[in-house]
């Protein structure tokens, strides 16, 4: 059981709006650790998407943004394209387990 | 080109040992921490195994501890992971991945995997 925790899955249709939630807890995004973000697009290796809770790396469509506040971190995915769709993963750092610590992942669906 | 290439995968009996390989090409592999990431079939990235860039620290997930041995030979730019009694549930894909940030550690780069089925 992840310490981070994600919906299991979204949707939007192409065009829309959406937002995967990433709720941690006090050991590991409340005590000041970043949320970073992955894509893994059907069959391939995750990318990194968003790092340090907002910032995009090069490349990367500023369609995607990231946010952080208090225990709890978002992804906003705006005009979705039927390319977006994959599994979304949210990263930090917790204290009590010692360790790097990945959500459970969230499918984006675009319908 | 700037990447990661892991190799080594394969089926294995229960108990027994296999050595995982990830070839670094395009940086300066010596001055970046490196990361075992791995993934069950149909399941979430669960972090597995940290080296230092220089090797002089290693950190574990729990269910690997004891069992697992992360190393690394940065004149040959390589990244090892070395996985004894392996188990049913180790079955996975094995992603080796570059960390990067001071505090708060982030994965920068992957490598496009190795499937790893621990079956008898």
């Amino acid at each position: 059981q992840s310490p981070l925790t994600q919906p299991p899955s979204v949707s939007g249709a192409p065009g829309q709006r959406v937002i995967i939630s990433c709720t941690g807890t006090t050991s590991n995004i409340g005590v000041g650790y970043a949320v970073h973000w992955y894509q893994q697009l059907p069959g391939k290796a995750p990318k990194l998407l968003i790092h340090d809770n907002a910032n995009r790396p090069s490349g990367v469509p500023d369609r995607f943004s990231g946010s952080k506040s208090d225990t709890s971190a978002s992804l906003a995915i705006t005009g979705l394209q039927a390319e977006d769709e994959g599994d979304y993963y949210c990263q930090s750092y917790d204290n009590d387990l010692s360790a790097w610590v990945f959500g459970g992942g969230t499918k984006l669906t675009v319908l | 080109q700037v990447q990661l290439v892991e190799s080594g995968g394969g089926v294995v009996q229960p108990g027994r040992s296999l050595r995982l390989s990830c070839a670094a090409s395009g940086f300066t592999f010596s001055s970046y921490a490196m990361n075992w990431v791995r993934q069950a079939p149909g399941k979430g990235l669960e972090w597995v195994a940290h080296i230092w860039y220089d090797g002089s620290k290693t950190y574990y997930e729990d269910s690997v501890k004891g069992r697992f041995t992360i190393s690394r030979d940065s004149f040959k730019k390589m990244l090892y992971l070395e996985m004894t009694s392996l188990r049913a549930e180790d079955t996975a894909i094995y992603y080796c991945a570059r960390v990067v940030g001071a505090y708060s550690n982030y994965f920068d780069l992957w490598g496009q995997g190795t499937l790893v089925t621990v079956s008898s």
